[in-house]
């Protein structure tokens, strides 16, 4: 069965470095997505993607925050300079034609 | 603005008990729900969906929920518990045009405990 993956599984950084999630979608999904989970809190969204281009995005995804899809099977969330309350667990979906979105596993990142 | 409101943060059920988690939203057209589970450690799972019709929809592992639109629930329910169930379980509503983008609003989550 189709799934999404994500590496790594856990991110440890220092305040201020970049870091970069990645993202496989199940191939043949069109429409991309980041949520995030602070730790005792409800997932929330990021942003959405749809042919190559950011299609909404919260309030929580500021200039730090980019997304890419640098080819045909990769999705990243990109964080120029990590804060303290970055720190949260990353989930990245995907979903096709119907209205269902699957999501990976996550990455917890962690930031000291 | 959508929302979606779990009420019980915890809830504790003995294993072959029935069990029934509530969910209620707030959306102002037609909503697209969704339960949703996740494992310690693990990404969310999807159990099941409305998009419309039979108000009683079947998901995976035994699961079901019934939407109520006088009531704005989608309560999540099993006949019978079995002690893998243990997680938490989010209800979802999907916000946005129906062909649209259809960003996911999530409750807080409901975790449940299953007693031998």
């Amino acid at each position: 069965e189709p799934e999404v993956t994500q590496t790594p599984s856990h991110q440890v950084t220092q305040m201020g470095q970049e870091v970069i999630l990645r993202c496989v979608p199940i191939s043949n999904h069109l429409y991309f997505y980041w949520y995030r989970q602070i730790l005792g809190q409800k997932v929330e969204f990021l942003v959405s993607f749809y042919n190559n281009e950011i299609s909404e995005k919260s309030e929580i995804f500021d200039d730090q925050f980019s997304v890419e899809r640098p080819d045909g099977s990769n999705f990243t969330l990109k964080i120029r300079s990590t804060k303290l309350e970055d720190s949260a667990m990353y989930f990245c979906a995907s979903r096709g034609q119907s209205y269902e979105q699957y999501f990976g596993p996550g990455t917890r990142l962690t930031v000291t | 603005a959508q929302s979606v409101t779990q009420p019980d943060i915890h809830i504790t059920v003995s294993e072959g008990a029935s069990l029934e988690l509530r969910c209620n939203y707030s959306y102002g057209a037609t909503p697209y729900l969704f339960w949703y589970v996740q494992s310690p450690g693990q990404g969310l799972q999807l159990l099941l969906k409305y998009f419309s019709g039979d108000t009683l929809v079947q998901g995976i592992k035994g699961f079901e929920a019934e939407f109520k639109r006088s009531q704005s629930s989608f309560n999540l329910r099993k006949p019978s518990v079995h002690w893998s169930d243990a997680a938490e379980y989010f209800c979802a509503v999907g916000a946005g045009t129906p062909f649209g983008f259809q960003k996911l609003v999530f409750g807080t989550g409901t975790r449940l405990l299953v007693s031998p």
